[in-house]
This record gives structure tokens, C-alpha cells and sequence, in this order.
């Protein structure tokens, strides 16, 4: 069935440095490629998306690439600062007909002072 | 702007007592959409509405139901609480279903199920 595996699980990096999520999906089809942000007791956010007729988004210091070949996206965060600190998440949608979401498992950043 | 709310925030049950989660969006939104968070699964979807009065199943609905009377009102029910049901449950709608609509979550409900 449809997929969508994210890797690392924990990542911690030093304030300033950059930080990389990965995310690989399994359908074909899907054609938009969210990411949400969670902080700690609190629901997931929007923090940005990326849609499969293009490469590449960039917003301020946040950045996702999409490789449709691979069926790959990632998620780019540069000059890291605490309040980066979160979990994140990757989602996969085909977008016809359907009205479903395939979450990844998320990933734990921490952005040490 | 209180966007979407639910309630309550925490609950512990017993085994076999019965809940409902209500979750109530002021956006009208005609999507709507039941998850549930546990540790190293990300969020699964257990059920969803795509607008008044329609209901759908997940990838995981077994245990639960659901209902839309109301387009602004989205209800969880559990009939027989299991131990397995224990996690935090997320509310969001959305104006777009899949494929480009965002996703506004709730603050989460945490059910404990002793």
C-alpha cells in the first residue's frame, strides 16, 4: 500500500549549522508534498509544501527539493536557531480523487545553543 | 481566531467505558479529518468527512465511529475503550481535500485507557 518513510528519526545539530530530512514515497501518483511542524504540545503546522511539477521551493530559511525519479523530497533547514527545535513531519497526497495523507514517522531536531 | 478546538484535552478511561471526542471548526471547511499519534508512527488517519453528513474510514478506523451532523462539527466515538486506543488524537479540517488543501490541526487529545 502507499507509503511514506522518513528518515533520520532524531537529529540534533548546532545552532547555525544546517539540517536535512528525508523523505521516500511509495505511490506513483502522488503529486503534493507537504511538511509540518510540531512543537511540543501542540498540533502539526504548515510550514511549507511543494507540489511534483516543481524541483525546488524556497521559503526564507526553510527549503524542500522533490526528485520524482527517486520518489524522494527533502526538507532543508539553514542557519538552524533554537525555536527550530521540533518534530517534523513529511506527507504524501495524490491529490484525485482522494482526501488522504500519508504521514511519515517524523523527525526529532534539536538545535543545541 | 480559534480555528480548530477540541475537547476535551485530556481523558483517562477504563477498559470497555465509552467516549466521545468532539472536535468543532470555525473556518468552514468541508473537510475534515480524525488521527492518532503514537510514539515512531507518525499520524495515521482513522476517519474523515468530506463534508456534512459523509463519513469515511482510514487507514486505521477499527474501534471508532464517527459522525457529521453539523458541517462545523466532527465527532470521535470510542464504544469499548482498549488499552491499544491509548494515544493522542488529532482533529483537523481543511478547505481542499488531498492534493493541496492545508491541514489545520487542533491542540491534540490525550486518552489514556487504563
Amino acid at each position: 500500500g502507499e507509503n511514506v518513510e522518513q528518515h533520520p528519526s532524531t537529529l540534533s545539530v548546532q545552532e547555525g549549522d544546517s539540517a536535512v530530512i528525508k523523505c521516500t514515497y511509495s505511490d506513483s501518483a502522488s503529486n503534493y508534498f507537504p511538511w509540518y511542524k510540531q512543537e511540543l504540545g501542540k498540533g502539526p503546522q504548515l510550514i511549507i509544501d511543494i507540489r511534483s511539477n516543481v524541483g525546488e521551493k524556497k521559503d526564507q530559511r526553510i527549503a524542500v527539493t522533490l526528485n520524482k525519479t527517486a520518489k524522494h523530497f527533502s526538507l532543508h533547514i539553514t542557519e538552524t536557531q533554537p525555536e527550530d527545535s521540533a518534530v517534523y513531519f513529511c506527507a504524501a497526497s495524490s491529490g484525485s480523487g482522494t482526501y488522504k495523507y500519508i504521514f511519515g514517522t517524523g523527525t526529532r531536531l534539536k538545535v543545541l545553543a | 481566531n480559534a480555528g480548530v478546538t477540541q475537547t476535551p484535552k485530556f481523558r483517562v478511561l477504563k477498559t470497555g467505558q465509552s467516549m466521545t471526542l468532539l472536535c468543532a471548526q470555525d473556518m468552514n471547511h468541508e473537510y475534515m479529518y480524525w488521527y492518532r499519534q503514537d510514539p515512531g508512527m507518525g499520524l495515521r488517519l482513522i476517519h474523515y468527512s468530506v463534508g456534512e453528513g459523509t463519513t469515511a474510514k482510514g487507514e486505521v478506523p477499527d474501534g471508532y465511529n464517527v459522525s457529521r451532523l453539523k458541517k462545523q462539527n466532527f465527532l470521535l466515538g470510542l464504544e469499548s475503550a482498549a488499552p491499544s486506543q491509548t494515544s493522542v488524537y488529532f482533529c483537523a479540517s481543511s478547505y481542499r481535500g488531498g492534493g493541496g488543501g492545508e491541514l489545520f490541526f487542533g491542540e491534540g487529545s490525550r486518552l489514556t485507557v487504563l
